[in-house]
């Protein structure tokens, strides 16, 4: 069984659209989750940061942190084009070592 | 801020040839740096770590190595490279402004003809 798993799409959704990207995983230990958005031929750029459960929020974005489900989310609100990419979900135990998601294609219809 | 630099960009090389990428990072001291390579669909395979000058961890037997020369810089080489290496090559760094996240630079595309 992978440590993470994430759906990869690919998504596409209109302009405006809410849109839910998802992460299961395995070890209960991990304290630590991060969403990253990565623009082709890009380096992942980091979205949202959460340390152990509950929910942030970011302007548009939401991240939210379910342990007892091991379970996390992303929430984008009035999706734009501009947020056409790929969204790597990751995770780690110490900070040390983290483990990624392999990403889920967005496409953001005007 | 905190800034991590790579390149070249883009690197055509032939097989057989060497191979030399930079990794170098700004605004902060003795950080955790990394390298991985990313293939389409298959997410991040993380190639090396290091904690400190010297000190190289690899996850994987393969054709490449690493070193660390310097606290800010981390270099990843080859002697020959293989077809396989092609692909998304990625710097990171966890430690900077004691954040408990890892940051990327922009990626060098290596392609081996």
């Amino acid at each position: 069984q992978k440590e993470v798993e994430q759906d990869p799409g690919p998504l596409s959704v209109p302009e405006g659209a809410i849109v839910s990207l998802n992460c299961t995983y395995s070890n209960s230990a991990f304290q630590y989750f991060m969403w990253y958005r990565q623009y082709s031929r890009k380096g992942p750029e980091l979205l949202m940061y959460t340390y152990s459960s509950g929910n942030k929020e970011d302007g548009r974005f939401t991240a939210q942190v379910d342990k007892s489900s091991k379970y996390i989310s992303l929430f984008i609100r009035d999706s734009q084009p501009s947020d056409s990419a790929t969204y790597l979900c990751a995770m780690s135990l110490t900070g040390n070592q983290f483990y990624f998601g392999t990403g889920t294609s967005l496409t953001v219809i005007p | 801020s905190q800034t991590i630099h790579q390149w070249p960009a883009t690197l055509v090389q032939p097989v057989g040839s060497p191979l030399s990428l930079e990794c170098t990072v700004e605004g902060t001291s003795n950080p955790n740096l990394y390298w991985y390579r990313q293939a389409a669909g298959r997410g991040l395979q993380l190639l090396f770590y290091s904690v400190g000058i010297g000190q190289i961890s690899s996850e994987v037997p393969q054709n490449l190595s690493a070193s660390r020369p310097q606290d800010r810089q981390f270099i990843l080489s080859s002697k020959k490279l293989l077809l396989s290496d092609s692909g998304f090559y990625l710097c990171a760094s966890w430690g900077l402004a004691g954040a408990e996240t890892q940051y990327f630079g922009p990626g060098t595309r290596l392609l081996v003809l």
